[in-house]
């Protein structure tokens, strides 16, 4: 079965600091890799999805990630935080083999951007 | 375009009791699933339904069940109520089950057992 690793748990930064969230995943085989964000009071939303071909995705808000296939690694960037980035950020994957709808989610990092 | 609607919000039960929650899925999509949030798990998927029929479970208990009906609307239900059962239910959704579709969640429902 396919995990997910987020090995940081809570970041702190300060606005216009640049952002790098780590995701691995254990998987021997082709995956489709998603990171979510859930904002304060609000329901999980998508940021960005990897499916196939380019390895650096663009999402929303500024978010992108790369896909590093040799170090099962996705993960998420952003050049310069806002304050309004202040969110937990999942990221999940799903195999081929298995169904859209069967994530398997990683524990979440809390992101606070301080002024 | 609506997302996906959930209700109750939020709802308080005793040990012992169950509960029904239900999900209103995007217009036009076909698939709900089901995941379970706690501080302690995270998100864990529960189930999956397309066309009224369960298409994956994830490992819990049998006093998890869900249903779906012909017009997309989902259910899910927990009898026998625990106090470890006090979680957030999202409901999710999609067109379809084939892996390049995207799931959306809802904003889910607050279940605290007593």
């Amino acid at each position: 079965a396919q995990s997910v690793s987020q090995h940081n748990h809570h970041v702190i930064l300060s606005e216009a600091a640049s952002l790098e969230l780590g995701c691995n995943y254990s998987y021997g085989g082709t995956v489709n890799l998603f990171w979510y964000v859930q904002y304060p009071g609000q329901h999980l939303q998508l940021l960005l999805k990897y499916f196939s071909g380019d390895p650096l995705v663009k999402g929303i808000k500024g978010f992108e990630a790369e896909f590093i296939k040799s170090k099962f690694s996705f993960n998420l960037r952003k050049p310069s935080v806002q304050w309004s980035d202040t969110a937990e950020y999942f990221c999940a994957v799903n195999t081929n083999t298995g169904t859209a709808s069967k994530l398997t989610f990683g524990t979440g990092t809390r992101l606070q951007v301080t002024l | 375009k609506a997302g996906v609607t959930q209700t109750p919000r939020y709802l308080i039960k005793t040990r012992g009791q169950q509960v029904t929650l239900s999900c209103s899925p995007i217009s036009g999509h076909r698939s709900v699933s089901w995941y379970q949030q706690t501080p302690g798990q995270g998100l864990q998927f529960l189930f999956e339904y397309f066309s009224e029929t369960q298409r994956n479970k994830g490992n819990f208990p049998g006093r998890f069940s869900g249903r779906q009906f012909s017009n997309s609307r989902s259910e899910m239900n927990v009898s026998t109520l625990e106090l470890g059962d006090s979680a957030l239910y999202l409901c999710a959704s999609s067109l379809g089950t084939g892996v390049g579709n995207t799931i959306y969640f809802g904003e889910g429902s607050w279940l605290t057992v007593v």
